[in-house]
């Protein structure tokens, strides 16, 4: 059972505007989160984390929003650029967890 | 600093054949997970290894072993290979502790099963 989801396979966007990449979980115990990126070829890359004590990070032109009444959370990247075109994957734990358990990814285009 | 080196990067394996996968950990970290990536279901936990001890494990058969060396470095066999364990298998370190340390990921290795 995929208790991290990430419901939209892939997502095109023009270069300067924003990405929105979203993100749900059913376990009401997880309270830590995390976003990778993936290009091919290579390995995830750790992006940016959340804890539940924060409703939002940022790190740049990157930004986590974590709404936990709704089991949700976001990445918006502003402005998008052509390099940020990859996979992300987003992750999730329990402070009771032996594991984080990952999303299937979204594929974000990022077009000149 | 060296990262998160996996090999080999590509294998080609037939059904009942055994494989073992090499991870080697950024130096200095301890702590060594394994992943399995198959499309739609995304990166799936398969053990986590800390000081040579098999610290937390996910939900595969027993199939699915692995060790982790003194120096840190960790192996990942898989024995009576069937067809569903064709898949990205992804090693990633941890300076942390906890398993709820930033992973640093290898580029994984590519299994094939025929």
């Amino acid at each position: 059972d995929q208790q991290v989801k990430q419901n939209s396979p892939s997502l095109s966007v023009q270069e300067g505007r924003i990405s929105i990449l979203n993100c749900d979980y059913t376990n009401s115990m997880f309270d830590y989160f995390l976003w990778y990126k993936k290009y091919p070829a290579e390995g995830p890359t750790f992006l940016i984390s959340i804890s539940s004590i924060k409703d939002k990070n940022e790190d740049g032109r990157f930004t986590v929003f974590l709404n936990k009444s709704a089991k949700h959370l976001s990445l918006h990247i502003v402005p998008s650029q052509p390099g940020d075109s990859a996979v992300y994957f987003c992750a999730a734990s329990a402070v009771t967890g032996n594991q984080f358990y990952f999303g299937t990814g979204t594929s974000l285009t990022v077009i000149p | 600093k060296a990262g998160v080196t996996q090999t080999p990067r590509y294998l080609i394996k037939t059904r009942g054949q055994q494989v073992t996968l090499s991870c080697s950990p950024i130096s200095g970290h301890r702590s060594v997970s394994w992943y399995q990536q198959t499309p739609g279901q995304g990166l799936q936990f398969l053990f986590e290894y800390f000081s040579e001890t098999q610290r937390n494990k996910g939900n595969f058969p027993g199939r699915f072993s692995g060790r982790q060396f003194s120096n840190s470095r960790s192996e990942m066999n898989v024995s009576t290979l069937e067809l569903g364990d064709s898949a990205l298998y992804l090693c990633a370190s941890s300076l942390d502790g906890t398993i709820r340390g930033i992973q640093y990921f290898g580029a994984g290795t590519r299994l094939s099963v025929l």
